[in-house]
Protein backbone atom coordinates (compact mmCIF):
# COMPACT_ATOMS: atom_id res chain seq x y z
CA UNK A 1 0.00 0.00 0.00
CA UNK A 2 1.10 3.65 -0.03
CA UNK A 3 3.34 5.56 2.53
CA UNK A 4 2.07 8.66 3.60
CA UNK A 5 4.59 10.63 6.02
CA UNK A 6 3.68 14.60 7.18
CA UNK A 7 6.83 16.79 8.82
CA UNK A 8 7.30 18.07 11.04
CA UNK A 9 5.23 15.94 13.29
CA UNK A 10 4.64 18.81 16.08
CA UNK A 11 5.17 22.49 15.18
CA UNK A 12 4.56 25.78 17.51
CA UNK A 13 3.97 29.31 16.40
CA UNK A 14 3.83 32.99 17.72
CA UNK A 15 0.54 34.41 16.61
CA UNK A 16 1.52 35.59 13.15
CA UNK A 17 4.49 33.77 11.84
CA UNK A 18 4.28 31.83 8.62
CA UNK A 19 4.94 27.62 8.23
CA UNK A 20 4.80 25.30 5.83
CA UNK A 21 3.75 21.80 6.31
CA UNK A 22 4.81 18.53 4.17
CA UNK A 23 3.50 15.65 2.97
CA UNK A 24 5.09 12.52 1.11
CA UNK A 25 3.85 9.90 -0.18
CA UNK A 26 5.63 6.52 -1.68
CA UNK A 27 3.45 6.47 -4.78
CA UNK A 28 1.18 8.28 -7.82
CA UNK A 29 -1.74 9.20 -6.58
CA UNK A 30 -5.12 10.02 -8.14
CA UNK A 31 -6.66 12.19 -4.89
CA UNK A 32 -4.95 14.29 -2.10
CA UNK A 33 -6.61 16.21 0.40
CA UNK A 34 -5.73 18.42 3.18
CA UNK A 35 -8.01 18.68 6.43
CA UNK A 36 -7.92 20.66 9.74
CA UNK A 37 -8.89 19.17 12.33
CA UNK A 38 -9.45 21.45 15.20
CA UNK A 39 -9.60 21.07 18.76
CA UNK A 40 -13.17 20.16 19.07
CA UNK A 41 -12.68 16.89 16.85
CA UNK A 42 -14.16 18.53 13.31
CA UNK A 43 -12.18 16.96 10.44
CA UNK A 44 -12.16 20.38 8.59
CA UNK A 45 -11.83 20.00 4.38
CA UNK A 46 -8.99 22.38 3.63
CA UNK A 47 -8.16 21.58 0.08
CA UNK A 48 -8.47 18.88 -2.57
CA UNK A 49 -5.13 19.62 -4.50
CA UNK A 50 -4.20 16.39 -6.63
CA UNK A 51 -1.85 18.43 -8.78
CA UNK A 52 -0.90 22.05 -8.86
CA UNK A 53 -1.89 24.99 -6.52
CA UNK A 54 -4.49 26.34 -4.99
CA UNK A 55 -5.57 29.08 -2.57
CA UNK A 56 -7.95 29.72 -0.03
CA UNK A 57 -7.23 33.39 2.33
CA UNK A 58 -4.10 32.82 4.37
CA UNK A 59 -3.61 29.06 3.55
CA UNK A 60 -2.69 27.69 0.02
CA UNK A 61 -1.20 24.32 -1.01
CA UNK A 62 0.93 22.46 -3.71
CA UNK A 63 1.26 19.59 -4.95
CA UNK A 64 4.17 18.27 -7.05
CA UNK A 65 2.23 14.81 -8.25
CA UNK A 66 5.27 14.11 -9.96
CA UNK A 67 7.79 14.17 -7.16
CA UNK A 68 4.65 12.88 -4.69
CA UNK A 69 4.76 15.86 -2.09
CA UNK A 70 2.15 18.06 -0.80
CA UNK A 71 3.03 21.61 0.70
CA UNK A 72 0.38 23.23 2.95
CA UNK A 73 1.34 27.01 3.90
CA UNK A 74 -0.34 28.85 6.67
CA UNK A 75 0.50 32.62 6.38
CA UNK A 76 0.33 35.09 9.41
CA UNK A 77 -0.98 32.07 11.77
CA UNK A 78 -3.89 32.62 14.48
CA UNK A 79 -5.10 30.89 17.68
CA UNK A 80 -7.76 29.70 15.69
CA UNK A 81 -5.20 27.43 13.16
CA UNK A 82 -4.46 25.14 16.46
CA UNK A 83 -5.26 21.73 15.55
CA UNK A 84 -3.86 18.84 13.57
CA UNK A 85 -3.14 18.67 10.08
CA UNK A 86 -3.77 15.77 7.77
CA UNK A 87 -3.47 15.14 4.68
CA UNK A 88 -4.83 12.24 2.90
CA UNK A 89 -4.12 10.35 -0.47
CA UNK A 90 -6.06 8.08 -2.89
CA UNK A 91 -4.98 5.38 -5.58
CA UNK A 92 -7.43 4.56 -7.62
CA UNK A 93 -5.80 0.84 -7.72
CA UNK A 94 -6.02 0.66 -4.08
CA UNK A 95 -9.78 2.06 -3.80
CA UNK A 96 -9.12 3.22 -0.16
CA UNK A 97 -8.12 7.17 1.41
CA UNK A 98 -4.71 6.38 3.34
CA UNK A 99 -4.25 9.60 5.82
CA UNK A 100 -0.72 10.94 7.17
CA UNK A 101 -0.08 10.64 11.05
CA UNK A 102 -0.77 14.29 10.97
CA UNK A 103 0.94 17.56 11.90
CA UNK A 104 -0.18 18.70 15.66
CA UNK A 105 0.41 22.91 14.99
CA UNK A 106 -0.04 24.93 17.92
CA UNK A 107 -0.29 28.54 17.51
CA UNK A 108 0.13 30.75 20.95
CA UNK A 109 -0.60 34.08 21.45
CA UNK B 1 -26.39 22.49 2.09
CA UNK B 2 -26.15 20.47 5.09
CA UNK B 3 -23.14 18.46 5.57
CA UNK B 4 -22.53 15.16 6.32
CA UNK B 5 -24.76 14.59 9.70
CA UNK B 6 -23.98 12.42 12.54
CA UNK B 7 -25.66 10.73 15.82
CA UNK B 8 -25.18 10.33 18.29
CA UNK B 9 -22.12 13.07 19.05
CA UNK B 10 -21.44 11.27 22.28
CA UNK B 11 -22.10 7.61 23.18
CA UNK B 12 -20.99 5.91 26.55
CA UNK B 13 -22.29 2.69 27.17
CA UNK B 14 -20.68 -0.26 29.08
CA UNK B 15 -19.34 -3.27 27.88
CA UNK B 16 -21.06 -6.08 26.09
CA UNK B 17 -23.99 -3.73 24.97
CA UNK B 18 -24.95 -2.84 21.27
CA UNK B 19 -24.02 0.44 19.83
CA UNK B 20 -25.31 1.63 16.78
CA UNK B 21 -24.34 4.54 14.85
CA UNK B 22 -25.81 6.35 12.52
CA UNK B 23 -24.96 8.85 8.86
CA UNK B 24 -26.60 10.58 6.75
CA UNK B 25 -24.80 11.19 4.15
CA UNK B 26 -25.29 14.86 1.95
CA UNK B 27 -27.98 14.64 -0.94
CA UNK B 28 -26.70 13.48 -4.38
CA UNK B 29 -23.39 11.34 -2.92
CA UNK B 30 -22.80 8.06 -3.97
CA UNK B 31 -20.05 7.08 -1.82
CA UNK B 32 -20.35 6.49 1.78
CA UNK B 33 -17.49 5.61 4.14
CA UNK B 34 -16.92 4.81 8.11
CA UNK B 35 -13.26 5.73 9.54
CA UNK B 36 -12.42 5.35 13.18
CA UNK B 37 -9.96 7.92 15.04
CA UNK B 38 -7.36 6.23 17.61
CA UNK B 39 -4.68 7.78 19.25
CA UNK B 40 -2.29 4.49 17.94
CA UNK B 41 -3.59 4.01 14.95
CA UNK B 42 -4.68 7.56 13.77
CA UNK B 43 -7.40 6.99 10.61
CA UNK B 44 -8.27 4.25 9.15
CA UNK B 45 -10.85 3.74 6.83
CA UNK B 46 -13.30 0.70 8.06
CA UNK B 47 -15.56 0.53 4.78
CA UNK B 48 -17.48 2.17 2.26
CA UNK B 49 -20.20 2.13 -0.04
CA UNK B 50 -21.14 2.87 -3.52
CA UNK B 51 -24.90 3.37 -4.25
CA UNK B 52 -25.48 1.41 -1.09
CA UNK B 53 -23.75 -1.42 -2.16
CA UNK B 54 -20.58 -2.44 0.18
CA UNK B 55 -17.55 -2.11 -1.79
CA UNK B 56 -14.68 -3.34 0.19
CA UNK B 57 -15.06 -3.85 4.19
CA UNK B 58 -11.41 -4.83 4.73
CA UNK B 59 -10.93 -2.31 7.21
CA UNK B 60 -13.41 -3.76 9.56
CA UNK B 61 -11.56 -5.05 12.71
CA UNK B 62 -14.17 -8.32 13.73
CA UNK B 63 -17.13 -9.72 13.06
CA UNK B 64 -18.25 -8.05 15.81
CA UNK B 65 -18.17 -5.04 13.39
CA UNK B 66 -21.35 -4.76 10.92
CA UNK B 67 -22.28 -1.70 8.53
CA UNK B 68 -25.61 -1.49 6.70
CA UNK B 69 -26.39 1.75 4.14
CA UNK B 70 -30.50 0.61 3.20
CA UNK B 71 -31.05 3.65 1.72
CA UNK B 72 -28.89 6.28 -0.32
CA UNK B 73 -29.71 8.41 2.97
CA UNK B 74 -28.96 6.59 5.67
CA UNK B 75 -26.45 4.00 7.13
CA UNK B 76 -25.38 2.41 10.06
CA UNK B 77 -22.39 1.02 11.98
CA UNK B 78 -23.56 -1.03 14.62
CA UNK B 79 -20.96 -3.28 17.49
CA UNK B 80 -22.20 -6.50 19.04
CA UNK B 81 -21.01 -6.98 21.66
CA UNK B 82 -19.15 -3.71 22.50
CA UNK B 83 -15.33 -3.94 23.91
CA UNK B 84 -13.40 -1.22 25.96
CA UNK B 85 -10.94 -1.24 23.15
CA UNK B 86 -13.66 -0.11 20.47
CA UNK B 87 -13.87 3.46 21.79
CA UNK B 88 -12.58 5.50 19.65
CA UNK B 89 -14.19 8.51 17.80
CA UNK B 90 -16.13 6.99 14.35
CA UNK B 91 -16.47 9.17 11.00
CA UNK B 92 -18.75 9.04 8.47
CA UNK B 93 -17.89 10.70 5.35
CA UNK B 94 -19.20 10.82 2.05
CA UNK B 95 -18.16 12.06 -1.95
CA UNK B 96 -19.59 12.01 -5.50
CA UNK B 97 -17.53 9.83 -7.12
CA UNK B 98 -13.98 7.91 -5.61
CA UNK B 99 -10.77 8.87 -6.82
CA UNK B 100 -11.65 12.55 -8.51
CA UNK B 101 -13.98 14.47 -5.67
CA UNK B 102 -13.02 15.51 -2.30
CA UNK B 103 -14.20 13.68 0.88
CA UNK B 104 -16.58 15.51 3.28
CA UNK B 105 -16.70 14.39 7.09
CA UNK B 106 -19.29 14.81 9.47
CA UNK B 107 -18.55 15.74 12.89
CA UNK B 108 -18.14 12.08 14.18
CA UNK B 109 -19.29 10.11 17.05
CA UNK B 110 -17.08 9.80 20.21
CA UNK B 111 -17.80 6.58 21.80
CA UNK B 112 -16.26 5.38 25.30
CA UNK B 113 -16.34 1.69 26.36
CA UNK B 114 -16.78 1.20 29.97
Amino acid sequence: GIQVEQSPPDLILQEGANSTLRCNFSDSVNNLQWFHQNPWGQLINLFYIPSGTKQNGRLSATTVATERYSLLYISSSQTTDSGVYFCAVLKTSYDKVIFGPGTSLSVIP
Amino acid sequence: DAGVIQSPRHEVTEMGQEVTLRCKPISGHDYLFWYRQTMMRGLELLIYFNNNVPIDDSGMPEDRFSAKMPNASFSTLKIQPSEPRDSAVYFCASSWGLSNQPQHFGDGTRLSIL
